[in-house]
């Protein structure tokens, strides 16, 4: 199957610093990739979907000066949490669409973000 | 009232047992049904994927759509120790018809199968 990666794995930080994760399609191009959060015992919400050469949408209540993400090739989309505070902290995933059966999606593994 | 309801469990089954897990939603135009194992703290996994009504089956998986009621089911036969794990619906309106390919997802069960 379709393998999606995302790095780090695990990230701590100190209030007010930025933090870039970074999600990959390893073995297929993507033009879509889907950012989510998902707070402990929660189902994941989406957050942003990233389209290759565009602006990513980001859903309502999600700050896009807040969340940067970039998509800037077909096999990488990157989101960058500036200034994070403990709020910001949470399991950050990103899928990417399959670009054959473009209704299927397939996840990374997830970074888990933690701010001091 | 959600989009996508789910119960959030846990379910705990003895080893061998017959699961039976569901989704119930309100948006009618969704068109495309999902399910996806989450073990903790790993990313989801997908397991089924149907389009419209109907049944599909894959190994010990059997994926049902009743779109009449607004209801999916997921059944996992002879269930085992490792099918324990978070199993999610998401469902989409599909691409062509929104414009966009979002799944909304359900809050997820709790699955533990015990040995």
């Amino acid at each position: 199957g379709a393998v999606v990666s995302q790095h780090p794995s695990r990230v701590i930080c100190k209030s007010g610093t930025s933090v870039k994760i970074e999600c990959r399609s390893l073995d297929f191009q993507a033009t879509t990739m889907f950012w989510y959060r998902q707070f402990p015992k929660q189902s994941l919400m989406l957050m942003a979907t990233s389209n290759e050469g565009s602006k990513a949408t980001y859903e309502q209540g999600v700050e896009k000066d807040k969340f940067l993400i970039n998509h800037a090739s077909l096999t990488l989309s990157t989101l960058t949490v500036t200034s994070a505070h403990p709020e910001d902290s949470s399991f950050y995933i990103c899928s990417a669409r399959d670009p054959v059966n473009q209704e299927t999606q397939y996840f990374g593994p997830g970074t888990r973000l933690l701010v001091l | 009232q959600k989009e996508v309801e789910q119960d959030p469990g846990p379910l705990s089954v003895p080893e061998g047992a017959i699961v039976s897990l569901n989704c119930t939603y309100s948006n009618s135009a969704f068109q495309y049904f999902m399910w996806y194992r989450q073990y903790s703290r790993k990313g989801p996994e997908l397991l089924m994927y149907t389009y419209s009504s109907g049944n599909k089956e894959d190994g010990r998986f059997t994926a049902q759509v009743d779109k009449s009621s607004k209801y999916i089911s997921l059944f996992i036969r002879d269930s085992q120790p490792s099918d324990s794990a978070t199993y999610l619906c998401a469902m989409s309106e599909g691409g062509i018809t929104s414009g966009t390919y979002k799944y909304i997802f359900g809050t997820g069960t709790r699955l533990k199968v015990l040995a």
